[in-house]
């Protein structure tokens, strides 16, 4: 089955550590998505990744890390930088990041607690 | 630049009733548009999109049509269960390079 997968899906950290989040997509996606929702609100988008090698901040980009080193993969860094880090975070792809209407296709997410 | 707005929730209403999401954009150029819905503590699952003006998107019985006069994209579904229990969120795509730009979402309650 072709999908996204993230895990693992609550993660529990201390103030002060960074922690990663793992994204793979076996779609054969060119473009990766990170994005963080906090109760209530909608989805805001945090890095996003048009191709391998590539990728570049979006709205709310500061305290985060990404990498895109294979097609499959785009793991995120929460760092000790980002001064509310827990949230709801989602990973999504699409077949390409530029015009064409292409819909993304999310990941089941991962629930991260700071404490 | 872009958004969206939709209604506010929680719409609370019994099963069979008619459902209506508004929701309403401000873009740029000819977004792409699109309905997702999120059950309790997954992801997110696109539910239908329009891609130009008058198109009509539609699935599991959940309809929208794109109205670029009135730039809105109302999901409607004549006829909700219990299962419809979710949280909508209506979301634009702009040509440029793939950013979604989502709604606050809308919690839809379906009472037996």
């Amino acid at each position: 089955d072709g999908g996204i997968t993230q895990s693992p899906k609550y993660l529990f950290r201390k103030e002060g550590q960074n922690v990663t989040l793992s994204c793979e997509q076996n779609l054969n996606h060119d473009a990766m998505y990170w994005y963080r929702q906090d109760p209530g609100q909608g989805l805001r988008l945090i890095y996003y990744s048009q191709i391998v090698n590539d990728f570049q901040k979006g709205d709310i980009a500061e305290g985060y890390s990404v990498s895109r080193e294979k097609k499959e993969s785009f793991p995120l860094t929460v760092t000790s930088a980002q001064k509310n880090p827990t949230a709801f975070y989602l990973c999504a792809s699409s077949i390409s990041g530029g015009g064409g209407g292409y819909e993304q296709y999310f990941g089941p997410g991962t629930r991260l607690t700071v404490t | 630049g872009d958004s969206v707005t939709q209604m506010e929730g929680p719409v609370t209403l019994s099963e069979e009733a008619f459902l209506t999401i508004n929701c309403t954009y401000t873009a740029t150029g000819y977004p792409s548009l699109f309905w997702y819905v999120q059950y309790p503590g997954e992801g997110l699952q696109l539910l239908l999109k329009a891609t130009k003006a008058d198109d009509k998107g539609s699935n599991k019985g959940f309809e929208a049509t794109y109205r670029k006069e009135t730039t809105s994209f109302h999901l409607e579904k004549g006829s909700v269960q219990v299962s419809d229990s979710a949280v909508y969120f209506c979301a634009l795509l702009t040509d440029s390079w793939g950013k979604l730009q989502f709604g606050a979402g809308t919690q839809v309650v379906v009472t037996p």
